[in-house]
């Protein structure tokens, strides 16, 4: 059973460009949650999704953040117009829909601003 | 008053002692908690959760919740040197299905 996957592991943008970030759950998971850790810093939530619907962003950044989790394809976070302070590590995990609070990580996209 | 924390350490233990991790959360009515493993530059690893009141073992891990006092501990029994990590206390609030993780306790064990 695979793990959590996410691509790219190492993302290099410049400034002003879009970085889109890429999760597919656990086989047999429906539930997404994106979290950002900047250096030496914790886990923050940004947003938790299920197929098709967004149930709690409140960790997301009002402006240039946005996510998704199609019905076909893995979740999506994309950020437009990257400013050097978005550099971070951001982990993607997923949860059985019975257990949302039992979460797995994926390896997590590094994502550095130039 | 943050939501969960925890101190950042480092905490360094000699090998094959008890190393002691402690976290404190401020929801009251929080019903699941949790302690993640992160090395340097991997992602968190689930290692324990804990839902009642007590004592909770797992090998060589045993969790401990007081929701009386609202506080989590982790105690690592003959410590290795492969326990060298950041542990994550993480607590699931009573009105939210997220996670809230506290800033990590860097623990160091020394050979």
């Amino acid at each position: 059973n695979a793990g959590v996957m996410q691509n790219p592991r190492h993302l290099v943008r410049r400034r002003g460009q879009e970085a889109r970030l890429r999760c597919s759950p656990m086989k047999g998971h429906s539930h997404v949650y994106w979290y950002r850790q900047l250096p030496e810093e914790g886990l923050k939530f940004m947003v938790y999704l299920q197929k098709e619907n967004i149930i709690d962003e409140s960790g997301m950044p009002k402006e240039r953040f946005s996510a998704e989790f199609p019905k076909e394809g893995p979740s999506i976070l994309r950020i437009q117009q990257v400013v050097r302070g978005d550099s971070a590590a951001y982990f993607c995990a997923s949860s059985p829909p019975e257990k949302t609070d039992t979460q797995y990580f994926g390896p997590g996209t590094r994502l550095t601003v130039l | 008053q943050k939501e969960v924390e925890q101190n950042s350490g480092p905490l360094s233990v000699p090998e094959g002692a008890i190393a002691s991790l402690n976290c404190t959360y401020s929801d009251r009515g929080s019903q699941s908690f949790f302690w993640y493993r992160q090395y340097s530059g991997k992602s968190p690893e689930l290692i324990m959760s804990i839902y009642s009141n007590g004592d909770k073992e797992d090998g060589r891990f045993t969790a401990q919740l007081n929701k009386a006092s609202q506080y989590v501990s982790l105690l690592i029994r003959d410590s290795q040197p492969s326990d060298s990590a950041t542990y994550l206390c993480a607590v699931c609030p009573s009105s939210a299905s997220k996670i809230i993780f506290g800033s990590g306790t860097r623990l160091s064990i020394r050979p």
